[in-house]
């Protein structure tokens, strides 16, 4: 049981280049999210699709798309990258609404930078 | 979205008690959160309290809860060096209460 998995761990763009970010979960979510990472701005949310056929805009989706290729796998993609895109992402997943509480499990990250 | 509101810094020495606190905006939120990040990894759950509760223990931490304030603390006892991270806390949407919004983080850094 692997969780959450993301590849890849690292990636250097030039600008305008394009470039997808795979996640995958083996925990037989319904829900999963993509979010960035900044310093001192937290988590915050893209895209997310709270279940398998559907895809949701999130606080930052400008410049990114999403695909949520079946239950298990949903990837984030760059189509013109922009060094403010430099960031780390992450994935995580959740399986509402039956769960007590809607923890979410994130992957390891995928640290992007864009020159 | 919800704000979240925390401080960025926390230095606490070995064996101490570390208290990180939180201040959120949604008062209808279901759920509340604290995750911690260690270096270089995801985040991952510490713990959680619904809104009808205002404390929860669980081993070393405490969390409390004041609705009215809408203030959220997490009570680290006997700090160790491995408790070193960002701690982050987050709130529920509270139309879509599995999506979650996050501060920006507390570095905890202990030293001996």
């Amino acid at each position: 049981n692997a969780g959450v998995t993301q590849t890849p761990k690292f990636q250097v763009l030039k600008t305008g280049q394009s470039m997808t970010l795979q996640c995958a979960q083996d925990m037989n979510h319904n829900s999963m999210y993509w979010y960035r990472q900044d310093p001192g701005m937290g988590l915050r949310l893209i895209y997310y699709s709270a279940s398998e056929g559907t895809t949701d805009k999130g606080e930052v989706p400008n410049g990114y798309n999403v695909s949520r290729l079946n239950k298990r796998e949903f990837s984030l993609r760059l189509e013109s990258a922009a060094p403010s895109q430099t960031s780390v992402y992450f994935c995580a997943s959740s399986e509402p609404p039956q769960a007590r509480s809607y923890e979410q499990y994130f992957g390891p990250g995928t640290r992007l930078t864009v020159t | 979205g919800e704000d979240v509101e925390q401080s960025l810094f926390l230095s606490v020495r070995e064996g101490d008690s570390s208290v990180i606190n939180c201040t959120y905006t949604d008062s209808s939120s279901t759920y509340l959160y604290w995750y911690k990040q260690e270096p270089g990894a995801g985040l991952q759950l510490l713990t959680y309290i619904f809104s009808n509760m205002d404390m929860k223990q669980d081993q070393r931490l405490t969390v409390l809860l004041n609705k009215k304030d809408k203030h959220l603390s997490l009570r680290i006892a006997d700090t160790q060096t491995g408790d070193s991270a960002i701690y982050f806390c987050a709130e529920s949407d509270t139309v879509n209460d599995y999506k979650l919004s996050f501060g920006a983080g507390t570095t905890v850094t202990v030293r001996a």
